[in-house]
């Protein structure tokens, strides 16, 4: 079965400070691995997928993360934060093409505090 | 171009009672999904529906359900209303053959 875990249900950092969101997986096919953003009574976001292809993802709002499947990690990073970033990150797996439904199976989330 | 929507944007209902909520997709998307997302947690699938039928579930019980429409629009229907069932329902769609999903803002369900 597939899960997710994000390690650190809170992260505070610096604004100008590297960002950085741990997540792993586990997944029994190859994975599609997604990161998403949620702001204050809001819903979810895209910042960045991965789908097989290269494995350093460049997603929206200065975000990138890197698909390593010998460590069947996907980490979300971001060189300098900003104080527009404080939200709910997600991490969210999916069987990829085995499943044509592309069910999301997500973590159970990361809050981002940005201190000015 | 009118992303996800869904109706209403929060609702009180008491136990036991029973409630609807709605989603239109994105223009161009054929597929919805919901989600359930309860405070502090990340989203859980409920089910998936394509070409007005429900194509998998999720570990829901039979009280939620839902139905898709011509239009590709959905409702989730859940009955006997629990305390538990309190939480941001999100729906989701995409264009069948892709992988990414939109999600709309989500309705705030809250059982007293």
């Amino acid at each position: 079965a597939q899960s997710v875990t994000q390690l650190g249900s809170h992260v505070s950092v610096s604004e100008g400070a590297l960002v950085l969101l741990r997540c792993n997986y586990s997944s029994s096919v190859p994975p599609y691995l997604f990161w998403y953003v949620q702001y204050p009574n809001q819903g979810l976001q895209l910042l960045l997928k991965y789908t097989s292809a290269a494995t350093l993802v460049k997603g929206i709002n200065g975000f990138e993360a890197e698909f390593k499947k010998s460590e069947t990690s996907f980490h979300l990073t971001k060189p300098s934060a900003h104080m527009s970033d404080a939200a709910e990150y997600f991490c969210a797996v999916s069987d990829g093409p085995m499943d044509s439904s592309y069910k999301l199976i997500f973590g159970s989330g990361t809050r981002l505090l940005v201190r000015p | 171009d009118a992303g996800v929507t869904q109706s209403p944007t929060h609702l009180i209902k008491t136990r036991g009672q029973q409630v609807t909520l709605r989603c239109s997709p994105k223009s161009g998307h054929d597929t919805v999904s919901w989600y359930q997302q309860a405070l502090g947690q990340g989203p859980q699938f409920i089910f998936q529906y394509y070409e007005e039928e429900e194509r998998q579930r999720g570990n829901f019980p039979d009280r939620f359900s839902g139905h898709q429409f011509p239009n590709y629009s959905s409702e989730l229907n859940v009955n006997a209303l629990l305390l538990g069932d309190s939480a941001l329902y999100l729906c989701a769609s995409r264009e069948v053959r892709d992988n990414e999903q939109y999600f709309g803002p989500g309705t705030r369900l809250t059982v007293t």
